[in-house]
C-alpha cells in the first residue's frame, strides 16, 4: 500500500525556536511537494523538490529531499506566529504508472506557534 | 494571470440529492485534478482530466463522476449524496510536462 507519513501530526512551538517536520513515503517517487493550508483555505504551494539531494529555502522554511531514504524534511528556523498553519507533503505516482495529477498526501502537520 | 477558480464556494445539500461542482483552470492549463478533503480521511485524489479525457481515477464509488470541456473547464458530479460526502472539494490545474499543481479555493459541501 502506498503511504505518505508525516510526523509529528501536531506541533506546538514557541516563537524563535527551530523544529523539523518529517515526511516518509513508501513509493519510488522522485518528486515531492510541500503545501501550506490555513484554516478554511486552500493549499498554497511551498516547495517542489525534484531530485535527490534537492534543498530549497524560502524565508524561515527549508525543505530537503533524500530519495534513497524516501524522506523529506521541512525545517523551520526561528518560528514566528505567521507560520501557524497545517503543512502537507505529497508525492506523485508517475514513477509507478500513475499520472502527474495523482498526488498522495500525508495527513498534515498542524503547526501552532505561540509567543 | 488569474488563478484556479471554483464555484460555488459553499453548498448545502440534503441526503439523496445530487450536486455539480465547477472548476476553471489557469489559462493554458489542460490538466485538472480533483481532491476531497475531510478531517478523517485527509486529502484524497478523486480523478484527473486532460484534454477532455479522464486519465486517472481514485478509489471512490461510481457516484462520483466528472468531465472536462474543450476549454479545459471541469465539472464533478456527486449523485445520491451521503452525509459522508461532506467535505472540502479542491481542484487543481497543471500546465505542460511535470509542472506543479495549483489549487483552487475549494468548494465546501455540507450534506444534511
Amino acid at each position: 500500500e502506498l503511504k505518505v507519513e508525516q510526523n509529528p501530526l501536531f506541533l506546538s512551538m514557541q516563537e524563535g525556536k527551530n523544529y523539523t517536520i518529517y515526511c516518509n513515503y513508501s513509493t519510488t517517487s522522485d518528486r515531492l511537494y510541500w503545501y501550506r493550508q490555513d484554516p478554511g483555505k486552500s493549499l498554497e504551494s511551498l516547495f517542489v523538490l525534484l531530485s535527490n539531494g534537492a534543498v530549497k529555502q524560502e524565508g524561515r522554511l527549508m525543505a530537503s529531499l533524500d530519495t534513497k531514504a524516501r524522506l523529506s524534511t521541512l525545517h523551520i528556523t526561528a518560528a514566528v506566529h505567521d507560520l501557524s498553519a497545517t503543512y502537507f507533503c505529497a508525492v506523485d505516482l508517475l514513477p509507478l504508472g500513475g499520472s502527474q495529477g495523482n498526488l498522495i498526501f500525508g495527513k498534515g502537520t498542524k503547526l501552532s506557534v505561540k509567543p | 494571470k488569474a488563478g484556479v477558480t471554483q464555484t460555488p464556494r459553499y453548498l448545502i445539500k440534503t441526503r439523496g440529492q445530487q450536486v455539480t461542482l465547477s472548476c476553471s483552470p489557469i489559462s493554458g492549463h489542460r490538466s485538472v485534478s480533483w481532491y476531497q478533503q475531510t478531517p478523517g480521511q485527509g486529502l484524497q485524489f478523486l480523478f484527473e482530466y486532460f484534454s477532455e479525457t479522464q486519465r486517472n481515477k481514485g478509489n471512490f464509488p461510481g457516484r462520483f463522476s466528472g468531465r472536462q470541456f474543450s476549454n479545459s473547464r471541469s465539472e464533478m458530479n456527486v449523485s445520491t449524496l451521503e452525509l459522508g460526502d461532506s467535505a472540502l472539494y479542491l481542484c487543481a490545474s497543471r500546465g505542460q510536462g511535470r509542472e506543479e499543481q495549483y489549487f483552487g479555493p475549494g468548494t465546501r459541501l455540507t450534506v444534511t
